[in-house]
């Protein structure tokens, strides 16, 4: 069973320095990785998805995959005061449709 | 972008009755998902649904759920009768496909409490 773990728990940074979130993942078979962002009381939305080894930017944020590390990262460049929120790994099963394995999540606060 | 829309956002319920949540998806989407979170744990996938069925679903969708979309309307998750255990936000996520490429759209989540 996929077990997707992130870290840390939380993170605060001070705005415009480089906040960097973790993510491991426990089945090297999955093909589609992605980290969403939850701000209070709103539904998700999605930053950035990878699919294959190297880096993927969107915007401010980039995430790098290793798959043979079984790891995927999120940096996130310039952070504001209106990026604080809970910050979601999700990993797709390629082999059981669109399904996807969350992590618990980062909380991350910019302070101003 | 394409937004989800969840109705209600709260719901609070004595345990045995019966609650349908509602999820309005982005128009042309033709894939539909429930998940769930319990405070404090991460979100878990429900089910997923297509063309009118059930694709797959997890262990935690069990038989006192079912879900339907009729006639295009509303995607539904009911749950008949309810437990304490149910007590938890559900999201719901729609896309247009399957494919690797295909963005889940998620609702902002409808709270329910089981007393």
């Amino acid at each position: 069973q996929q077990k997707v773990q992130q870290s840390p728990e939380s993170l605060t940074v001070s705005e415009g320095a480089m906040a960097s979130l973790n993510c491991t993942f426990s089945d090297g078979t999955s093909d589609n990785f992605r980290w969403y962002r939850q701000h209070s009381g709103k539904g998700l939305e999605m930053l950035v998805s990878i699919f294959s080894d190297g880096e993927k930017e969107e915007g401010r944020f980039t995430a790098h995959l290793n798959r043979a590390s079984l790891h995927v990262s999120l940096h996130i460049r310039e952070p504001q005061p209106s990026d604080s929120a809970v910050y979601l790994c999700a990993v797709r099963h390629g082999s059981a449709g669109n399904k996807l394995t969350f992590g618990i999540g980062t909380r991350v606060l910019v302070r101003p | 972008g394409p937004k989800v829309l969840q109705i209600p956002s709260h719901q609070i319920i004595d345990m045995g009755q019966m609650v349908t949540l509602n999820c309005d998806p982005v128009s042309n989407h033709l894939y539909f998902y429930w998940y769930k979170q319990i405070l404090g744990q991460q979100m878990e996938f429900l089910v997923n649904f297509y063309n009118g069925k059930v694709m797959e679903k997890s262990k935690l969708f069990k038989d006192q759920f079912s879900v339907e979309r009729p006639d295009g309307s509303y995607f539904t998750l009911k749950i008949q009768p309810t437990a304490l255990e149910d007590s938890a936000v559900y999201f719901c996520a729609s896309s247009q496909g399957q494919a690797n490429q295909d963005t889940q759209y998620f609702g902002p989540g409808t709270r329910l409490l089981v007393l």
